[in-house]
């Protein structure tokens, strides 16, 4: 089965405290981004990867960091800078360009709800 | 500042009726547009995508597409109960290989039975 998986689904940390989320996609996609949605704020962009090896910060990059040594993963670490972490975190990638669609359409994993105290 | 502007609703139809959703965005030069649905507690999924002028079908969902307006619209045909969800906007400003999607906040659909 190809997909976007994220773990853990839920996620409960004390403040001060850093925390990595997980997400690992097994559809040989290149790109992979990181967004963030708080109740009535709809999606922002943390970060997101074009290529292994390299990353570029998004709209609210303060507080995050990632990595992405390998294709088929990209962690996503919330570091106690972060003022308000709880959220909903979802990760996603976006396929090869399509001729027939005209676009690079992007994916979602089932997210991560991660509750800071 | 790039930005995609949805009505928030919530938008009530009853079943059997078409539910109609709007977008505008703002970067004239944009590429290509989504519509994502999303159940309460759930991630977004990709149900239509659209990149040319006019009207594109896939079952009872149509996109509809004007750039010289900066508009994007969904039309339901058919409403279910099952169709309840919020439904986000999407714009690829550059339609470029790893280019960051800008979505609207989202408008929450709601049908009756």
């Amino acid at each position: 089965d190809g997909g976007i998986t994220q773990s853990p689904k839920y996620l409960f940390r004390k403040e001060g405290q850093n925390v990595t989320l997980s997400c690992e996609q097994n559809l040989n996609h290149d790109a992979m981004y990181w967004y963030r949605q708080d109740p009535g704020q709809g999606l922002r962009l943390i970060y997101y990867s074009q290529i292994v090896n390299d990353f570029q910060k998004g709209d609210i990059a303060e507080g995050y960091s990632v990595s992405r040594e390998k294709k088929e993963s990209f962690p996503l670490t919330v570091t106690s800078a972060q003022k308000n972490p709880t959220a909903f975190y979802l990760c996603a990638s976006s396929d090869e360009f399509s001729a027939d669609r005209g676009s690079y359409e992007q994916y979602f994993g089932p997210g991560t709800r991660l509750t800071v105290t | 500042q790039k930005e995609v502007e949805q009505n928030s609703g919530p938008l009530s139809v009853p079943e059997g009726a078409i539910a109609s959703l709007n977008c505008t965005y703002s970067d004239r030069g944009s590429q290509s547009f989504f519509w994502y649905r999303q159940y309460s507690g759930k991630s977004p999924e990709l149900i239509m995508s659209i990149y040319s002028n006019g009207d594109k079908e896939d079952g009872r969902f149509t996109a509809q597409l004007n750039k010289a307006s900066q508009y994007v619209s969904l039309l339901i045909r058919d409403s279910q109960p099952s169709d309840s969800a919020t439904y986000l906007c999407a714009v690829n400003p550059l339609n470029q290989a790893g280019t960051a999607l800008i979505f609207g906040k989202g408008t929450t659909l709601s049908v009756s039975s």
